[in-house]
């Protein structure tokens, strides 16, 4: 069974700084796939950025980029220039598509609570 | 577009009553899963529709069922509630189209349920 771990429950960080939330899984898949998600407040969880295992070039979504280290099974997100409104929980997350179409669940780590400064 | 809903938003039971949870995904998409979201349990997958099949199960007991419709609505059911189940039901909505954008699955607000 796939296991996602996150070692941070709750960080915060000044207003426009970068900040780093950690996250590693356990898997004996080769092909899978890794996502951070971020829930606001009494808000909506919407996708941050996915990873393929399969791509060695870490993803970036403007100011969120990730560090994949496969070997080590490790899927870092990195937020830079941080902002109020990127106060949220993060959840990291692992996926393993079995079939061409439909979805597979989805396997959560506990989340870390990340609250921006002003 | 109109994003994943969900209804009820609030609902309060008690013990042994049963409730029936409601998500209409995105236009077009055809899978749906549910998770339950709790402080100790974190996030745990209950099941995944696509095409009114359940395609897939998570480890939870059979009190949670649920169904879904050729309009790819989905419902999940609880029955004989126990306080335990009181959480946060999301559900998320993917295309199952195949390939690259099928991967992502969009949440909808969530129904917390509370069983006193």
């Amino acid at each position: 069974a796939q296991t996602v771990t996150q070692s941070q429950p709750e960080m915060s960080v000044q207003e426009a700084e970068t900040v780093t939330l950690s996250c590693t899984y356990d898997t004996s898949e080769s092909n899978y796939y890794l996502f951070w998600y971020k829930q606001p407040p009494s808000r909506q969880m919407i996708l941050v950025i996915r990873q393929e295992a399969y791509k060695q070039q870490n993803a970036t979504e403007n100011r969120f980029s990730v560090n994949f280290q496969k070997a080590a099974k490790s899927f870092s997100l990195k937020i830079s220039d941080s902002q109020l409104g990127d106060t949220a929980m993060y959840f990291c997350a692992f996926m393993t598509p079995r079939s061409n179409f439909g979805n597979e669940k989805l396997t959560f780590g506990t989340g870390t609570r990340l609250t921006i400064i002003p | 577009k109109a994003g994943v809903t969900q209804t009820p938003r609030y609902l309060i039971k008690t013990r042994g009553q049963q409730v029936t949870l409601s998500c209409s995904p995105i236009s077009g998409h055809r899978s749906v899963s549910w998770y339950q979201q709790t402080p100790g349990q974190g996030l745990q997958f209950l099941f995944e529709y696509f095409s009114e099949t359940q395609r897939n199960k998570g480890n939870f007991p059979g009190r949670f069922s649920g169904r879904q419709f050729s309009n790819s609505r989905s419902e999940m059911n609880v029955s004989t509630l126990e306080l335990g189940d009181s959480a946060l039901y999301l559900c998320a909505s993917s295309p199952g189209r195949g390939g690259y954008s099928r991967d992502e699955q969009f949440f909808g607000p969530g129904t917390r349920l509370t069983v006193l």
